[in-house]
């Protein structure tokens, strides 16, 4: 299974809204709407902010907002501040009924 | 409060053997499926296996197929991660994951533990 493709790096001033992609295959992001979203500060465990493409668990911000189209999910962070710097994953379940992350990005606040 | 609590982790040879556990407690553990990830140093994460809730159906990355066992004692609430025939790329913080999707893998994580260092080494 091979890693869904992410923009290395995305910056962005405060205030501003940037978007990440996430792309993968019909076998896993196309076929599934069980694709998530994972935000990492350094030295930190991951922490869940988007599942099943669109929804936010109890606490994350609404700047926080995902979307799909086709074999490409998306993660939006509107209204961007300084603690949304960190490195953000992608994710989603796949036809092996596996697991696949993204390749990564890291998010720089300008 | 869910809590994951890994421990285990350790300096272990190539060819050697380690097992994780992940103590899990804040939630009804056999309801709810767990995973396995891993990111190995500067790396990014890789998912590396899953178990159900009742612990009847696992899956695994290919990279560690045939080579890591992954179990759980719903009696204990403890999630482990056999892990034979080490290998240097298998050098990496583990992370126990509790699953959003219930008892069957969706493999969507809403809680993550801390993590634990296993570094492959001579």
């Amino acid at each position: 299974q091979s890693a869904l493709t992410q923009p290395a790096s995305v910056s962005g001033s405060p205030g501003q809204s940037i978007t990440i992609s996430c792309t993968g295959t019909s076998s896993d992001v196309g076929g599934y709407n069980y694709v998530s979203w994972y935000q990492q500060h350094p030295g930190k465990a991951p922490k869940l902010m988007i599942y099943d493409v669109s929804n936010r668990p109890s606490g994350v911000s609404n700047r926080f907002s995902g979307s799909k189209s086709g074999n490409t999910a998306s993660l939006t962070i509107s209204g961007l501040q300084a603690e949304d710097e960190a490195d953000y994953y992608c994710s989603s379940y796949t036809s092996s009924s596996k697991g696949v992350f993204g390749t990564g990005t890291k998010v720089t606040v300008l | 409060e869910v809590q994951l609590v890994e421990s285990g982790g350790g300096l272990v040879q190539p060819g050697g053997s380690l097992r994780l556990s992940c103590a899990a407690s804040g939630f009804t553990f056999s309801s709810y499926a767990m995973s396995w990830v891993r990111q190995a140093p500067g790396k990014g994460l890789e998912w590396v296996s899953a178990i159900s809730g009742s612990g009847g159906s696992t899956y695994y990355a290919d990279s560690v197929k045939g080579r890591f066992t992954i179990s759980r004692d719903n009696s204990k609430n403890t999630l482990y991660l056999q892990m034979n025939s080490l290998r240097a790329e298998d050098t990496a913080v583990y992370y126990c994951a509790k699953d959003h999707g219930g008892s069957v893998v969706v493999a969507q994580a809403d809680y993550w533990g801390q993590g634990t260092l296993v570094t492959v080494s001579s």
